[in-house]
């Protein structure tokens, strides 16, 4: 059973507007959350995490939010532009340490249209 | 500027074949990572590894062994390739208790016939 879930395959976005791409999980022991973004023939890069002391962190034009009570986070990207296309994965970790596990949700495929 | 290389970008294999893929990465990282993804699924843990010679399962490692006889090296081995293990294998790195993130190789696209 997968502990981190993206729900939303995939996701059309016009330039200049919001994407909002969403991750729920499970385990309740998950307290550091990442976003990686990946190109095709490329691996995934780290775009933004957030710790579980946290609700909202922003970097630039992308900001993740955490409901911890609902167990779900977000990622806006404002405003939208072409290059942002790309698949985005959630991520989950327990504990700041990058040698713990990191749990993936499935992804979601970003298209910005000009 | 880490950087983390995988041996191939493309590999095509039989069934039943020994199948060994090699990563490399340039920052004197302790952890290395061994992940495969499959659509839909995302990325899934393999095997990882916190030091030379030291090495512990993760979600999926039935039908796959590694070994890591130098820190900058993490090699994924398929015993008897199968075609279910066709997908994309993708390696990480990080520094060991540090905050900072898993870098990624490119990834190697494995096709078992």
């Amino acid at each position: 059973d997968q502990q981190v879930k993206q729900n939303s395959p995939s996701l059309s976005v016009q330039e200049g507007r919001i994407s909002i791409l969403n991750c729920d999980y499970t385990n309740s022991m998950f307290d550091y959350f990442l976003w990686y973004k990946k190109y095709p023939a490329e691996g995934p890069t780290f775009l933004i995490s957030i710790s579980s002391i946290k609700d909202k962190n922003e970097d630039g034009r992308f900001t993740v939010f955490l409901n911890k009570s609902a167990k779900h986070l977000s990622l806006h990207i404002v405003p939208s532009q072409p290059g942002d296309s790309a698949v985005y994965f959630c991520a989950a970790q327990k504990g700041l340490n990058a040698g713990n596990m990191l749990t993936f949700g499935g992804g979601t495929r970003l298209m910005v249209k000009p | 500027d880490v950087k983390v290389t995988q041996s191939s970008r493309y590999l095509v294999k039989r069934t039943g074949e020994k199948v060994f893929l090699e990563c490399v990465q340039d920052m004197d990282h302790e952890n290395m990572f061994w992940y495969r993804q499959d659509p839909g699924l995302g990325l899934r843990l393999i095997y990882f590894s916190y030091d030379v010679k030291m090495k512990e399962k993760g979600d999926i490692p039935e039908g796959y062994s590694v070994s890591r006889e130098k820190k900058e090296r993490f090699s994924l081995i398929l015993e008897s390739a199968s075609t279910n293990q066709t997908s994309m294998y993708l390696c990480a790195s990080s520094l060991r208790g540090s905050t900072d993130t898993q870098y990624f190789g490119p990834g190697t696209r494995l096709t078992v016939l």
